[in-house]
């Protein structure tokens, strides 16, 4: 079965600094694997996805995401925050015989520091 | 092009009553999932349509059901409502099924009395 574990609820960075979010996953298939952030009172915004082609995926507002096979990770990396950032963000996974069913981890709260 | 719409926004009902919940996914976008958010329980995903098909079901009780029009549109109805259905409802939509990205609608948040 496919999970995803993302370390840290909640992470406090200072605006400028570097944000890394953290995504392991497990799945006995190649996975798609996904970022999302979620405003306050909003849906799910997808911020960058990973479907086999380059390891490093680039996504919007500044985010990126590197796929490491052999740690089974998925981290979201900023390199510089800003304080729009501060929001929920979730990694998720799909694949295989589940479909387009999304597996979400816990979500990892960011807040930026002025 | 217009993103997922979902109707209506916010809700509250009462133990033992039903509701439904409605979307209207992205025009051209044929697949349609549904998801619970809960601060316990996280993201949850409910069922997925395509084609007017349930192409996939998670792990909810027979109250929960759902089914999609020939424009794709989809509704998901919860019967016999209990406390712990309160929850943001978020409808999904993609261009095909299976395992590519799936656009959010901003949710149905429910509560339920």
């Amino acid at each position: 079965a496919q999970s995803v574990t993302q370390l840290g609820s909640h992470v406090s960075v200072s605006e400028g600094a570097l944000v890394l979010l953290r995504c392991n996953y497990s799945s006995s298939v190649p996975p798609y694997l996904f970022w999302y952030v979620q405003y306050p009172n909003q849906g799910l915004q997808l911020l960058l996805k990973y479907t086999s082609a380059a390891t490093l995926v680039k996504g919007i507002n500044g985010f990126e995401a590197e796929f490491k096979k052999s740690e089974t990770s998925f981290h979201l990396t900023k390199p510089s925050a800003h304080m729009s950032d501060a929001a929920e963000y979730f990694c998720a996974v799909s694949g295989g015989n589940q479909g387009g069913k999304l597996i979400f981890g816990q979500g990892t709260e960011l807040s930026v520091k002025p | 092009k217009a993103g997922v719409t979902q109707t209506p926004r916010y809700l509250i009902k009462t133990r033992g009553q039903q509701v439904t919940l409605s979307c209207s996914p992205i025009s051209g976008h044929r697949s349609v999932s549904w998801y619970q958010q809960t601060p316990g329980q996280g993201l949850q995903f409910l069922f997925e349509y395509f084609s007017e098909t349930q192409r996939n079901k998670g792990n909810f009780p027979g109250r929960f059901s759902g089914r999609q029009f020939s424009n794709s549109r989809s509704e998901m109805n919860v019967s016999t409502l209990e406390l712990g259905d309160s929850a943001l409802y978020l409808c999904a939509s993609s261009l095909l099924a299976g395992g590519n990205e799936q656009f959010f609608g901003p949710g149905t948040r429910l509560t339920v009395l």
